[in-house]
């Protein structure tokens, strides 16, 4: 069955320094792969998705993902923090049965300082 | 262009009592989704509407959850009765198409607290 893990419930970082969310997954097959965001009182929000195309992936707010087979990760990351980047961001894989069905991970906490 | 809107934002009911959240997909999307977050736990597969058929129930707890969506367009999902278990924030999701990797897009969310 495909399933994510995240490997850290909280990342905290100044302003300004990079922000690195990890991500494992695990499948039998080359999966499609997401990663979305949750503001304070928003909605989940995608940012970017992994589907069998290039395996570096842009999303929105210049965050980027690596789809890493070898290493079975999806890793989020952007250069520079921005205070409005604090948000809770979840890991998805969407499982292979034809159709849409989403198995996210237990998300990531990111707090960022001044 | 209006999103995936959620009502109510939060309800606040009592064990053995009825709730009812409402979603309204964006307009166009045959596929609908219902997920929630217990407590502390990561975000479930509920199931999944196309059009007001159900394409796949899987997810649903037990019998005292219903879920409908008359004609296609908005859906409803019922909790009765409720159980201090069924506390959380229940989410809807539409999308254009159902297959694998379509980008689905969810509303704020329903936060229940049953006590």
């Amino acid at each position: 069955a495909q399933s994510v893990t995240q490997l850290d419930s909280h990342v905290s970082v100044s302003e300004g320094t990079p922000v690195l969310l990890r991500c494992n997954y695990s499948s039998s097959y080359s999966p499609s792969l997401f990663w979305y965001v949750q503001h304070p009182n928003k909605g989940l929000q995608l940012l970017l998705k992994y589907t069998s195309a290039a395996t570096l992936v842009k999303g929105i707010n210049g965050f980027e993902a690596e789809f890493k087979k070898s290493e079975t990760s999806f890793h989020l990351t952007k250069p520079s923090a921005h205070m409005s980047d604090a948000a809770e961001y979840f890991c998805v894989v969407s499982v292979n049965t034809g159709f849409q069905k989403l198995v996210f991970g237990t998300g990531t906490r990111l707090l960022v300082s001044p | 262009e209006a999103g995936v809107t959620q009502f109510p934002s939060h309800s606040v009911i009592e064990k053995g009592q009825t709730v009812t959240l409402r979603c309204d997909p964006i307009s166009g999307h045959d596929n609908l989704y219902w997920y929630r977050r217990v407590m502390g736990k990561e975000i479930k597969f509920l199931l999944h509407f196309v059009k007001e058929s159900k394409q796949d129930e899987s997810g649903m707890p037990n019998n005292r959850f219903l879920a409908e969506r008359t004609g296609g367009t908005y859906s409803t999902l019922k909790v009765q009765p409720a159980e201090l278990e069924d506390s959380g924030v229940y989410f809807c999701a539409s999308s254009l198409l159902m297959l694998e990797g379509t980008e689905a897009f969810f509303g704020q969310g329903t936060r229940l607290t049953v006590v």
